[in-house]
């Protein structure tokens, strides 16, 4: 039972043009969002998050939507660099979870095309 | 700045062997987690630790063992390998728990044959 989905293995994407990346998710406890970005040999790194009390947040190129109703959220990469190319991981927790443990998704590698 | 810093960075290792997945980091983090990562899966929890002499299980303890007898030092026991821990292992560390953000070290791919 995946409770968070990343349900595109890949992505490829124009340089200069949005990237969006999405996320599914279905428990509804999840209060607590997050994006991690991952090149090859290496292991992930944070890129942003997301509280449920919020539908936006932004950092400088990248932006998450949440949309609890649907329970979906999305990562927004604008404009595309080579430098994006990397695998993104979705991640979710809930605060009610003492342990704050972190679900995972699948990941979706992104390829951003010169 | 090392940050976190895992040993080895690939192992083969034999049916029924075992080893230790070394894990080390050098920002003062109270909280320290051990990864696993399947092929087209996303990662699960082994075991973490919220301060030096305090352990316990992730979603998939089973086949593991951890200690954590420095604030630094996490490593990784596997007892009996199996095909199945066939994976590439994560370790992580963050100041606090909660939703604070995770620093990783860069992996280990062990493949047991």
């Amino acid at each position: 039972d995946q409770q968070v989905k990343q349900n595109s293995p890949s992505l490829s994407v124009q340089e200069g043009r949005i990237s969006i990346l999405n996320c599914d998710y279905t428990n509804s406890m999840f209060d607590y969002f997050l994006w991690y970005k991952k090149y090859p040999a290496e292991g992930p790194t944070f890129l942003i998050s997301i509280s449920s009390i919020k539908d936006k947040n932004e950092d400088g190129r990248f932006t998450v939507f949440l949309n609890k109703s649907a329970k979906h959220l999305s990562l927004h990469i604008v404009p595309s660099q080579p430098g994006d190319s990397a695998v993104y991981f979705c991640a979710a927790s809930a605060s009610v979870d003492s342990n704050y443990q972190l679900i995972w998704g699948a990941g979706t590698k992104l390829i951003i095309k010169p | 700045n090392a940050g976190v810093t895992q040993t080895p960075k690939f192992r083969i290792l034999k049916i029924g062997q075992s080893m230790t997945l070394q894990c080390t980091q050098d920002m003062n983090h109270n909280y320290m987690y051990w990864y696993r990562q399947d092929p087209g899966m996303g990662l699960k929890l082994i075991y973490y630790s919220v301060g030096a002499g305090i352990t316990d299980k992730g979603e998939v303890p089973n086949g593991y063992n951890v200690s954590r007898s420095t604030t630094e030092d996490f490593p990784l026991r596997l007892e009996l390998a199996a095909p199945s821990q066939t994976s590439v292992y994560f370790c992580a560390s963050s100041y606090r728990g909660g939703f604070e953000k995770l620093f990783f070290g860069s992996g280990t791919q062990l493949s047991v044959l």
